[in-house]
């Protein structure tokens, strides 16, 4: 079974419509849960960083954090073309080092 | 907030020459990371600084690959002998410095994109 598990998409929804983004995770060490967007042939960019369960929101933007399912999702209210991107989830276990990363899911938002 | 910067944007270099990156993070972020990011994946790790100290190597690395951060702020990494399968996305990462509270998201650069031919 793989740590991260992410539908790579494509999704593809009308402008303004709600997104859902979701990952599931298997290691009970995890703490920290991140969300990235990722634009063709750029860095990655911290979208939400969340370190408990519950609901973050910013914006356009909700995190939510299931940690007895171990099940996390990005919320994307409104949606604009400009939001077409790859999304990524990223977890910590709390160690200071490497970040463990879903496939990312593919986004397309159509005027 | 100047954010994480990577030079070269770009680079192609024919197979079996050696490259180098650099790296400059957030002035005050003690922690860098580097990955690798091939089209259709996550970022995958490639060694972590705490400010000029290695502390972790990926064991999926060769050694062909070095990676360095002299006095703990830019850092450099290395790829010798370059082979076809190196070519990819080289994405750098910044972390703050822990206070009263850890923190451990991350903070990317632009990357650099390497093509061997």
């Amino acid at each position: 079974q793989k740590e991260v598990e992410q539908d790579p998409g494509p999704l593809s929804v009308p402008e303004g419509a709600i997104v859902s983004l979701n990952c599931t995770y298997s290691n009970s060490a995890f703490q920290y849960f991140m969300w990235y967007r990722q634009y063709s042939r750029k860095g990655p960019e911290l979208l939400m960083y969340t370190y408990s369960s519950g609901n973050k929101e910013d914006g356009r933007f909700t995190a939510q954090v299931d940690k007895s399912s171990k099940y996390i999702s990005l919320f994307i209210r409104d949606s604009q073309p400009s939001d077409s991107a790859t999304y990524l989830c990223a977890f910590n276990a709390g160690n200071n080092r490497k970040l463990i990363w879903g496939l990312g899911t593919s986004l397309a938002v159509n005027p | 907030d100047t954010g994480v910067s990577q030079n070269p944007r770009h680079k192609i270099t024919k197979r079996g020459q050696n490259v180098t990156f650099r790296c400059d993070p957030i002035s005050e972020h003690n922690r860098l990371y580097w990955y690798r990011q091939t089209l259709g994946q996550g970022p995958e790790f490639l060694t972590y600084f705490q400010n000029e100290a290695q502390l972790e190597k990926s064991r999926l690395l060769s050694d062909r690959f070095s990676a360095e951060r002299p006095k703990g702020s830019f850092s450099t990494l290395e790829i010798q002998r370059t082979e076809q399968g190196d070519s990819a996305m080289y994405l750098c990462a910044s972390s703050p410095k822990w206070g009263q509270s850890p923190r451990y998201e991350q903070y990317f650069g632009p990357g650099t994109r390497l093509t061997v031919t």
